[in-house]
């Protein structure tokens, strides 16, 4: 089956940076890549997806950037602020065939 | 907006005892699963639903079923409560159409086995 390596698990940045954050997939397969967004005691909600025949795709300070012969993908988020603070998790799909794969998760932290 | 919920936000079992977790969602939404959250591991998918009557397990359907006898509800069954499935669980569901692949989730049932 699929399997999903996020990295790194805690991320802290100054206010106003950048931050990226990493996932690796072990399944050619997969042509689905999510990433979602959970803040503290609340269900995680997608902030952006990107689908196999695109390798880059932007919503304002959000960006996703994929490369299918490395088979990894990354988050980039630019200008943060402090309500980007939450745990993000990257996942990895085969549509229409089954469910997310998940990464552990990445800890943001973001610094006044 | 799409609605996804879940029967309870918290609940404490006894070690041994079948636990009925439910989950309702309002949008028509073909696709159901079922998720556990813990600490350091991430989300890890237990069982899926394509259709009424319909299940497929995920990665760790072992001392878990489910049932869908209706399509805007999955329930996800421990048929005997144990501590180590002490944990978060969490429903989403999303349409079998290729216009968006999002999946909603719930709101989480925290769970505690003792």
């Amino acid at each position: 089956g699929e399997n999903v390596e996020q990295h790194p698990s805690t991320l802290s940045v100054q206010e106003g940076d950048s931050a990226v954050i990493k996932c690796t997939y072990s399944d050619s397969a997969s042509n689905y890549f999510p990433w979602y967004k959970q803040e503290l005691g609340k269900r995680p909600q997608l902030i952006i997806d990107i689908r196999s025949n695109v390798g880059e795709k932007k919503d304002q300070r959000i960006a996703v950037t994929l490369n299918k012969t490395a088979k990894h993908f990354s988050l980039h988020i630019t200008e943060t602020q402090p309500e980007d603070s939450a745990v993000y998790f990257c996942a990895a799909s085969i549509v229409g065939a089954d469910g997310l794969t998940f990464g552990k998760g990445t800890h943001l932290i973001i610094q006044p | 907006d799409v609605k996804v919920t879940q029967s309870s936000r918290y609940l404490v079992k006894r070690t041994g005892e079948k636990v009925f977790l439910e989950c309702v969602q309002d949008m028509d939404h073909e696709n159901m699963f079922w998720y556990r959250q813990d600490p350091g591991l991430g989300l890890r998918l237990i069982y899926f639903s394509y259709d009424v009557k319909m299940k497929e397990k995920g990665d760790i359907p072992e001392g878990y079923s489910v049932s869908r006898e209706k399509k805007e509800r999955f329930s996800l069954i421990l048929e005997s409560a144990s501590t180590n499935q002490t944990s978060m669980y969490l429903c989403a569901s999303t349409t079998a159409g290729t216009s968006s692949y999002e999946q909603y989730f719930g709101p989480g049932t925290r769970l505690t086995v003792t």
